[in-house]
């Protein structure tokens, strides 16, 4: 079975500040992962996603993440915040052959000025 | 168009109403699913379709009855809800319902149960 858990429930930064968002995986064949953010009273929307065939991947509004397999993480960053980066974010992983994405429990992201 | 649209946007209802919920998505995708979304807290699966055929029923109770009239629109029935069941219901299509694809998600019906 996979599952994924978001470290840090809350994370603050100020703008222009560095954003690191992390998240850890479990999977006992290759997975999918995929980071959506979630404006308030929005759906998601996807940002990137790991289908391997490059660990390091980018997204929009200048978010990546990095694949590490040694690490079972597949955290999300950003070098610059800005203060329309303040949303939910859902760390999600299937697996190859599965019918079903499990979602984090979220990091709430907020940014100072 | 890579929209997901969904109606109403806030829906208020009693216990013994019947009610429906709309969503609908013109992107040619084969899979459709509903989630329920309590706050602060991640989606949770409900149902998938797949080609207009329903894939995955999550031990949703019966109250809650989805519908796939056609490849571009997918509802949910609402019928004898309880307070609890009060959330943010969001609907999302994929490509196809292999999970290396991308789901699109539609913004959402606030549904208030009094």
């Amino acid at each position: 079975a996979q599952s994924v858990t978001q470290l840090g429930s809350h994370v603050s930064v100020s703008e222009g500040a560095l954003v690191l968002l992390r998240c850890n995986y479990s999977s006992s064949v290759p997975p999918y992962l995929f980071w959506y953010v979630q404006y308030p009273n929005q759906g998601l929307q996807l940002l990137l996603k790991y289908t391997s065939a490059a660990t390091l991947v980018k997204g929009i509004n200048g978010f990546e993440a990095e694949f590490k397999k040694s690490e079972t993480s597949f955290h999300l960053t950003k070098p610059s915040a800005h203060m329309s980066d303040a949303a939910e974010y859902f760390c999600a992983v299937s697996r190859t052959g599965g019918f079903k994405t499990i979602f984090g429990a979220g990091t709430r992201l907020f940014v100072k000025a | 168009d890579t929209e997901v649209t969904q109606t109403p946007k806030h829906l208020v209802m009693g216990m013994t109403n019947k009610k429906s919920l709309k969503c609908e998505q013109h992107m040619g995708h084969r899979a459709m699913y509903w989630y329920k979304q309590k706050a602060k807290k991640p989606p949770e699966l409900m149902f998938v379709y797949s080609y207009e055929k329903l894939s995955i029923n999550e031990s949703v109770p019966s109250r809650f009855s989805p519908e796939c009239p056609n490849s571009s629109l997918l509802n949910l029935h609402l019928h004898a809800l309880q307070p609890e069941d009060s959330a943010l219901y969001l609907c999302a299509s994929s490509q196809e319902v292999q999970v290396s694809y991308e789901q699109y998600f539609g913004p959402g019906t606030r549904l208030t149960v009094t």
